[in-house]
């Protein structure tokens, strides 16, 4: 298996503009999450989805930023307007289950720069 | 989430055993005790998990203290490549839709 594919792997871009992360789960997972990792406040979750349904999403900073999962191999976090404090690197994962003990499996991660 | 304890770094000696020790006195029964580590530029990735006994795998031992209190993952022979920081998460197993709660973890050096 490819593992979690996210794209794209790098993105610079300036202060307003719109920013849209991605990500394909592992085939057969069922859930899917999204974190975010600074130096300031480490992993965060952002939001997850069982069955390509938000489940909570409590994590996102506020409604600038967006995800959506129309389908079981396909997500997207977008960041619309973007600021530099939403620097980060951003890291999908998916699990075969929402289940205590259930692996997740990470992406590589995005590294978004804002300026 | 019950909450979990680790030392900030530790060094270790390349071939030697190392002991990662994480503390989480609060735990309750159902929780899952996992370990995930991350390595330089890269997601975290999956290590081990366990319940109540000790566990091994490929990559680690899982020791669990009798109370749930407190548990240690061993790597037996560090390399190089276990550099990293290694985190110590709980996860309710009767709390569906709860999740990983990544805390500052350990970061481990291996001096060659």
């Amino acid at each position: 298996d490819a593992g979690v594919i996210q794209s794209p792997r790098h993105e610079v871009t300036e202060m307003g503009q719109e920013v849209t992360l991605r990500c394909k789960p592992i085939s057969g997972h069922n859930s899917l999450f999204w974190y975010r990792q600074t130096m300031m406040r480490g992993l965060e979750l952002l939001i997850y989805f069982n069955n390509n349904v938000p489940i909570d999403d409590s994590g996102m900073p506020e409604d600038r930023f967006s995800a959506k999962m129309p389908n079981a191999s396909f997500s997207t976090l977008k960041i619309q307007p973007s600021e530099p404090r939403d620097s980060a690197v951003y890291f999908c994962a998916s699990s075969r289950r929402d289940r205590a003990r259930e692996t997740q499996y990470f992406g590589p991660g995005t590294r978004l720069l804002v300026l | 989430d019950a909450k979990t304890t680790q030392p900030n770094s530790m060094e270790s000696n390349e071939e030697e055993p190392v002991h990662l020790p994480c503390n989480h006195s609060t735990i309750s029964g159902t929780d899952y005790i996992h370990w995930y580590r991350q390595l330089p530029s890269q997601g975290p990735e999956y290590v081990i998990h366990g319940l109540t006994s000790n566990v091994n795998n490929r990559m680690a031992s899982l020791a669990i203290a009798e109370d749930r209190k407190s548990s240690t993952l061993i790597l037996h022979r560090a390399t190089l490549r276990d550099a990293a920081v290694y985190y110590c998460i709980l996860r309710d197993g009767n709390n569906y839709g709860q999740n990983f709660v990544f805390g500052p973890g350990t970061r481990l050096s291996v001096l060659p």
